[in-house]
């Protein structure tokens, strides 16, 4: 059971250029959420879908854009990289309300 | 959102009990106490939560106080692997409200 996938697990990019962070659950859940982690800090939630079909903007979300393809996988897509997008980023899914939260182990995303 | 308060860190000796505490003095009567822990390079990995009463599990254990005010996340016996960032985070009990970090209690353990 391979939990919560992400793809890549390193990526560097240069300033302008676009990319899209992949995200697939294995556990049938029907939440999914995208955060970030700055060095010493602890998770920025970027965006979040609280069930196939919509998607909201969490506490962080501009610069970024997200698609709930399907139930499985929720991706994030940076359309022009930046600098201070230079960060870990980390996507969880949930299946019923009171469920924990299950994060997969991120994507290490430097920006030059 | 209620907010919570965490030691920013706290150290521990091998096979010793430790006590993380976390005050939320602003909690509300329907949220719940979540514990989630971030091992190096890794994701966070839930721990237990709970909402009145003390909660026992594999992991851990939660002592709650009676006024709900502050909690205690008891890990019985510390291993070099515990040594991680430890989250106490409220949620409210129902609907999909996602997780608000904070920046955590980190644990050093010395073995």
């Amino acid at each position: 059971n391979a939990g919560v996938t992400q793809t890549p697990k390193f990526q560097v990019l240069k300033t302008g250029q676009s990319m899209t962070l992949q995200c697939a659950q294995d556990m049938n859940h029907n939440s999914m959420y995208w955060y970030r982690q700055d060095p010493g800090m602890g998770l920025r939630l970027i965006y979040y879908s609280a069930s196939e079909g919509t998607t909201d903007k969490g506490e962080v979300p501009n610069g970024y854009n997200v698609s709930r393809l399907n139930k499985r996988e929720f991706s994030l897509r940076l359309e022009s990289a930046a600098p201070s997008q230079t960060s870990v980023y980390f996507c969880a899914s949930k299946g019923n309300p009171n469920q924990p939260q299950h994060f997969g182990d991120g994507t290490r995303l430097s920006i030059l | 959102d209620a907010k919570t308060t965490q030691p920013n860190s706290m150290e521990s000796n091998e096979e010793e009990p430790v006590h993380l505490p976390c005050n939320h003095s602003t909690i509300s009567g329907t949220d719940y106490i979540h514990w989630y822990r971030q091992l190096p390079s890794q994701g966070p990995e839930y721990v237990i939560h709970g909402l009145t009463s003390n909660v026992n599990n594999r992991m851990a254990s939660l002592a709650i106080a009676e006024d709900r005010k502050s909690s205690t996340l008891i890990l019985h016996r510390a291993t070099l692997r515990d040594a991680a960032v430890y989250y106490c985070i409220l949620r409210p009990i129902s609907g999909n409200t996602p997780l608000v970090f904070g920046k955590g209690t980190r644990l050093s353990v010395i073995a």
